[in-house]
This record gives C-alpha cells, sequence and structure tokens, in this order.
C-alpha cells in the first residue's frame, strides 16, 4: 500500500516562500509510471491541481502559479517538494500529495491520482 | 472558474440513481482520458473512475463513468446515504499542459 505524507510549516508569512514536502513510502518516485502531484484545496473550494513532476525532472505547473512555483524531486530521501513564493492569504489551503498515473492503456495522458496525503493545511497569516 | 464545468450540487432518493455530468473540451476531455473522485468532509479525495469507465480494485459496480466527445459522466446506481460526497471529475488539458479538476459536485441522498 503506497504511503504518502505530507510535512512543512502550517503558518507561512505574507510575501514568504512556502515550502512542503511529501514522503513516499512503498513506491520509488523513480518509478517511471508515474508522475508526482501537489493538489490544493481552499477552505470550503474545490480541488485545485497546483502541478507535478516526472522522475526525469521534468515538471508541470498550474499556469496560474507557474511564476512563483517550483516542483522538485530527491530521489535519495524518496521525496518530492514543493515551494510556492510570495504567497498571500490566497495560499491558504490544506496541500495535498499524491501519485497520478501517466498513461492508461499505452493511450492519452491518464493522470488518474490513485494514491493521496492526508493533506497539510498551511495558513498565510502574519 | 473551472475548466471542467459540473453541477454544483444533485440530489437523489436512496435506492435510486444519479449521474453527474463534466463538460470541458477537445484539448482535456475529447482527447485525453477523465478520471472521478469522491471525498467526505475532512478526508483526502478517493479515486473511483479512471480512464474513463475503469473502476480501481475495491470501487464496487454501482459506480461507472462514460464519456461521449468533451463531456463525461458518473453514475452511481443504488443510492445509500454512505455515497453523499463531493465528486469531481479530473482530466490532463494538453493545450495547457496541466491537470484540470471539475468545480466538484456535492451529492445529496434524500
Amino acid at each position: 500500500q503506497v504511503q504518502l505524507q505530507e510535512s512543512g510549516p502550517g503558518l507561512v508569512k505574507p510575501s514568504q516562500t512556502l515550502a512542503l514536502t511529501c514522503s513516499v513510502s512503498d513506491d520509488s518516485i523513480s518509478n517511471s509510471d508515474y508522475y508526482w502531484s501537489w493538489v490544493r484545496q481552499r477552505p470550503g473550494k474545490g480541488l485545485e491541481w497546483v502541478g507535478n513532476i516526472y522522475y526525469r525532472g521534468r515538471a508541470n505547473y498550474n499556469p496560474s502559479l507557474k511564476s512563483r512555483i517550483s516542483i522538485s524531486l530527491d530521489t535519495s530521501k524518496n521525496q518530492l517538494s514543493l515551494d510556492l513564493g510570495s504567497v498571500t492569504a490566497a495560499d491558504t489551503a490544506l496541500y495535498y500529495c499524491a501519485r497520478a498515473l501517466r498513461f492508461c492503456n499505452g493511450g492519452p495522458p491518464c493522470l488518474s491520482h490513485d494514491y493521496w496525503g492526508q493533506g497539510t493545511l498551511v495558513t498565510v497569516s502574519s | 472558474q473551472s475548466v471542467l464545468t459540473q453541477p454544483p450540487s444533485v440530489s437523489a432518493a436512496p435506492g435510486q440513481k444519479v449521474t453527474i455530468s463534466c463538460s470541458g473540451g477537445s484539448f482535456n476531455i475529447g482527447n485525453n482520458y477523465v478520471s472521478w473522485y469522491q471525498q467526505f468532509p475532512g478526508t483526502a479525495p478517493k479515486l473511483l473512475i479512471y480512464a474513463n469507465n475503469r473502476r480501481p480494485s475495491g470501487i464496487p459496480d454501482r459506480f461507472s463513468g462514460s464519456k461521449s466527445g468533451t463531456s463525461a459522466t458518473l453514475g452511481i446506481t443504488g443510492l445509500q446515504t454512505g455515497d453523499e460526497a463531493d465528486y469531481y471529475c479530473g482530466a490532463w488539458d494538453s493545450s495547457l499542459t496541466a491537470m484540470l479538476f471539475g468545480g466538484g459536485t456535492n451529492l445529496t441522498v434524500l
């Protein structure tokens, strides 16, 4: 059973950088079948995809966040990381990491997120 | 505002069937696979359907998915009060090179 666990500060000041880590167990982040994603959910709102990364280091980002975001992998620790800069109150959310299957049946992109972490709440406030 | 459009809410009686729609475009639903997620309050989303109509192991066959053109549909039969949750569709957008989620649909079992 694949397990993902997010960690990071629960409180970040406006204009600073939000930095989160996701530790993965029982799968390797070098597994070529999967992307590793960050998804957030603002209080009372829906799911918002933040970005994802493939083991070869290629990352994709939400266009609305692209100028402020960086996602990386640490294969030695089997972890992925999220850095989101210049945060505002609008970045207050529950942040999830998740595993996403790249392709289904050898066809077009699948991106079905089959395992999720429990989420970590980040509040942006002074 | 989500690029994938879902109704904000649907409702039906126990034992009945409900469908939830998800409308997109040619660069997402039209040419890529759709997945569906169930989320209960305070918990992480759970994958219900992937590749348009496939169920992961452990998901009952009361849940089904279909796709036609640039729209997808989640069907739930034999509704139970335990199905009350938020449901989200998702698809990759090849133009944006981004994952899209629908705005979510809250299901009430009356």
